[in-house]
């Protein structure tokens, strides 16, 4: 059971470069959510989906975008790269229950010089 | 501002001694809480929740202590054995969003030494 798996691991843009983080799961869960880890303040939600064709904003959306086109996949795209950006990248995916504890993919480390 | 603070950054104990982490919030609509644990370059686990019906939740070497008056929460691991050493995180939930917006503390380095 691969759970929450998220590509790349690692990479390098350039300001003002384009590319999309791929986060895929495979526990039919219908809530899916990206979130981004900098020093010193935590996980910090981007944006969310209660299931496909639904998504919403979190604490920080501005500059990123996201579709939910099937429950499987929940891809964030990044259309104009800026350092600030610099960060590590987590997607998570938790099942139907609102207590149920969100499943964490292995990040992706993206740096914008 | 920061809803949820872990407000050490690092705590170091001795092999089978307590940990005690802290987590301080100031959202009185939070009623539910979980504590996660993230080793490098992997993704955060669960460890333990608790409502915020209940004071104390209990999961093995991991108690979880809530203070709504005090808006605090605390995780105790006992005994602390060297593959706790982690960062844990505090995270909380608002009332009304059924779960969609978890909002996470900093995070508190935790290693146990040998």
């Amino acid at each position: 059971n691969a759970g929450v798996t998220q590509t790349p691991k690692f990479q390098v843009l350039k300001t003002g470069q384009s590319m999309t983080l791929q986060c895929a799961q495979d526990m039919n869960h219908e809530y899916m959510s990206w979130y981004r880890q900098d020093p010193g303040m935590g996980l910090r939600l981007i944006h969310y989906s209660v299931g496909a064709g639904i998504t919403d904003q979190g604490e920080v959306p501005n500059g990123y975008n996201v579709s939910r086109s099937t429950t499987e996949d929940f891809p964030l795209r990044l259309l104009s790269a800026a350092p600030s950006q610099t960060s590590v990248y987590f997607c998570a995916s938790r099942g139907g229950s609102y207590n149920s504890p969100l499943h964490f993919g292995n990040g992706t480390r993206l740096t914008v010089t | 501002d920061q809803q949820v603070k872990q407000n050490s950054p690092s705590l170091s104990v001795q092999e089978g001694r307590i940990s005690i982490l802290n987590c301080d919030y100031t959202n009185s609509m939070f009623d539910y809480f979980l504590w996660y644990k993230k080793y490098p370059a992997e993704g955060p686990t669960f460890l333990i929740s608790i409502s915020s019906i209940k004071d104390k939740n209990e999961d093995g070497r991991f108690t979880v202590f809530l203070n709504k008056s005090a808006k605090h929460l605390s995780l105790h691991i006992v005994p602390s054995q060297p593959g706790d050493s982690a960062v844990y995180f505090c995270a909380a939930s608002e009332r009304g969003t059924s779960g969609s917006r978890l909002t996470f503390g900093e995070g508190t380095q935790l290693t146990v030494n040998p």
